[in-house]
């Protein structure tokens, strides 16, 4: 089983719309990030967080320490949000293990 | 800043060749990373360095080499490249529990 576990893999939605994507972990953390990684091949870190909820423009992460669950929200979706969504947990030595992300494709 | 740069972009080896990947940065991060990303998988962390002159072993370290000779710089090596060596490589750096900064990866393939 994979230490962090995302879910779901590939997820298909028309513009407007309101997107979750799930994280878990079985690990313990020091802290969670979520990044995006365009087609280009680009990677970009959009939250890292310990505790509660973090937001930035339309996008939300939020973390319950004590389920080692996180999700990531993204409001009112447009076809640039395509991408793939990578959650990665640091752990106590400070490395990062990775999701296998998930692909979000915007529908216009 | 031009933040985390990688040389080259894209390389073609015959296996068996050597070659080194170089990641530079300018942001004066302690930590620096060698990712690599294989179709349908997460990264996985080669090796890392958590300060100039050390480096460590990270997931798959097996047939790779670094060098941390400079703050801001991290040299990733291949002394004899095989095809399961095939893969988009980044490089990423950060300050102690801060987030991570990528490189636009390098795209290796050996034949």
């Amino acid at each position: 089983k994979n230490e962090v576990e995302q879910s779901p893999q590939n997820l298909t939605a028309q513009e407007g719309e309101f997107i979750t994507i799930n994280c878990s972990y079985s690990v313990g953390i020091s802290a969670l990030h979520w990044l995006q990684q365009h087609p280009g091949g680009g990677i970009v870190s959009l939250f890292m967080l310990s505790s509660g909820k973090k937001k930035h423009g339309r996008l939300i992460a939020t973390i319950n320490i004590q389920e080692k669950h996180s999700s990531l929200h993204i409001t009112a979706s447009h076809p640039r949000d395509s991408a793939v969504y990578i959650c990665a947990v640091r752990n106590s030595n400070y490395q990062l293990i990775w999701g296998a992300g998930t692909k979000l494709i915007i529908k216009p | 800043n031009a933040g985390v740069t990688q040389t080259p972009k894209f390389r073609v080896l015959k296996t068996g060749q050597s070659m080194t990947l170089l990641c530079a940065q300018d942001m004066n991060h302690e930590y620096m990373y060698w990712y690599r990303q294989d179709p349908g998988m997460g990264l996985r962390l080669i090796h890392y360095s958590v300060g100039e002159g050390t480096t460590a072993k990270g997931e798959v370290p097996d047939g790779y080499n670094v060098s941390r000779l400079k703050k801001q710089n991290f040299l990733l090596g291949l002394e004899s490249a095989a095809p399961s060596q095939t893969s988009v490589y980044f490089c990423a750096s950060n300050r102690n529990s801060y987030e991570q900064y990528f490189g636009p990866g390098t795209r290796l393939t050996v034949t």
